[in-house]
């Protein structure tokens, strides 16, 4: 079984601190994701990697930054939190190449920022 | 650029009704197109899929085709229960494209 796992369920942070979220995925998967999950809006891609080291920004990548430097890893950097940030953040993982692949996501983290 | 458009909730129905989410999509070429359930307090997992023109993806008692004449893919399932209260999304991936653009969602509630 696929498993993507998310390091916090629930966070609580203030304004202008630096947040990290972390994703493992077990299956070695080429691709990651972060997306955020706000009500009516659905699901939006915030940043993507198809590799190590490669990064891809999503349709709205600014206020965060990612990191990966293992292929297991994906962390999303939230550089100086601010209140319009307090969303629920999906990882998700998925094989490269072929658009039948699925993605795989992790239980969500609902970050609260005050 | 790719878009999905589903049909807005939300949904309330009896247990054993007949249960349609309407869902729509543009994009160029020919996608593989997805449904996705949330079930409360969990990620999203994929419900099903289909990958051409004509295919129908089933489970769960699920099912949906992928009708390209209308661009549609719209979820059925024939009796639902209590236990498929979740939010369900639509999803689209193109070829050569490793992102999948999602719908908004629809939250469906079945009461006893």
């Amino acid at each position: 079984d696929v498993k993507v796992t998310q390091s916090s369920r629930y966070l609580v942070k203030r304004t202008g601190e630096k947040v990290f979220l972390e994703c493992v995925q077990d299956m070695d998967h080429e691709n990651m994701f972060w997306y955020r999950q706000d009500p009516g809006l659905g699901l939006r891609l915030i940043y993507f990697s198809y590799d190590v080291k490669m990064k891809e920004k999503g349709d709205i990548p600014e206020g965060y930054s990612v990191s990966r430097e293992k292929k297991e890893r994906f962390s999303l950097i939230l550089e100086s939190a601010s209140t319009n940030q307090t969303s629920m953040y999906l990882c998700a993982s998925s094989p490269g190449g072929g658009s039948s692949y699925e993605q795989y996501f992790g239980p969500g983290t609902r970050l609260t920022v005050t | 650029g790719d878009s999905v458009t589903q049909m807005e909730g939300p949904v309330t129905l009896s247990e054993e009704a007949f249960l349609t989410i309407n869902c729509t999509y543009t994009a160029t070429g020919y996608p593989s197109l997805f449904w996705y359930v949330q079930y409360p307090g969990e990620g999203l997992q994929l419900l099903l899929k289909a990958t051409k023109a004509d295919d129908k993806g089933s489970n769960k008692g699920f099912e949906a085709t992928y009708r390209k004449e209308t661009t549609s893919f719209h979820l059925e399932k024939g009796s639902v229960q209590v236990s498929d209260s979740a939010v369900y999304f639509c999803a689209l991936r193109r070829r050569g494209n490793e992102k999948l653009t999602f719908g908004t969602g629809t939250r469906l509630t079945i009461i006893p």
